[in-house]
């Protein structure tokens, strides 16, 4: 099915460990985001993609990282887990310029 | 800085019983104010795009309204699938970034 796809859907960190979520549209779509979604905080932009080859902070950026891997890819890296990282995580795509995004099931990370 | 505010935050209302949710924003040059849809435990499903003032769209038994500083979403005769969080946000300026609310939890009783 076209969509977004995000893996994994569930995983539990040590303080410190590192990790990698990862995302991928098969929409052609040029714009990716990620978003975190705590509760009674709503959804968080934490870094955006534009273009292929471009990447921007969103609102909430430190103690990640992301990758544009191509058109279709867009990562997300805990380098050190923490915490206060523990959250819904929320990968989207959008055509620029054009309505709303399309969003992925969500990864679920608890850091203990 | 974009702000969009959603009331109330938690909503419960009879089979039946019809109901408006509000989002109010404060941006500067909207491009686009967007009404999703999120169930627990899966990411928000979008429902409507609004672009300017007194616009409106429905899709079954809800109805999305604009005006210049709010939108509504109006739930008719709601049922209990309509149950789930409703999530306003707002596009501005010259990105394509949105700005979300904090979400209007509905809980529809049988």
């Amino acid at each position: 099915n076209a969509g977004v796809t995000q893996t994994p859907k569930f995983q539990v960190l040590k303080t410190g460990q590192s990790m990698t979520l990862q995302c991928a549209q098969d929409m052609n779509h040029n714009s990716m985001y990620w978003y975190r979604q705590d509760p009674g905080m709503g959804l968080r932009l934490i870094y955006y993609s534009a273009s292929e080859g471009t990447t921007d902070k969103g609102e909430v950026p430190n103690g990640y990282n992301v990758s544009r891997l191509n058109k279709r890819e867009f990562s997300l890296r805990l380098e050190s887990a923490a915490p206060s990282q523990t959250s819904v995580y929320f990968c989207a795509s959008s055509v620029q310029g054009a309505d709303g995004y399309t969003f992925g099931s969500g990864t679920r990370l608890t850091v203990v | 800085e974009d702000q969009v505010t959603q009331s109330p935050e938690a909503l419960r209302l009879q089979e039946g019983e019809s109901s408006s949710l509000n989002c109010s924003y404060t941006v500067s040059g909207l491009r686009g104010l967007f009404w999703y849809r999120q169930d627990p435990g899966k990411g928000p499903e979008f429902l409507f795009t609004l672009y300017s003032a007194g616009e409106e769209k429905e899709k079954e038994r809800l109805k999305a309204t604009l005006t210049k500083k709010e939108s509504f979403l109006h739930i008719t005769a709601p049922k209990p699938e309509d149950s789930a969080t409703y999530l306003c946000a707002v596009q501005a300026g010259g990105n394509n970034r949105l700005a979300f609310g904090k979400g209007n939890q509905v809980v529809v009783i049988p």
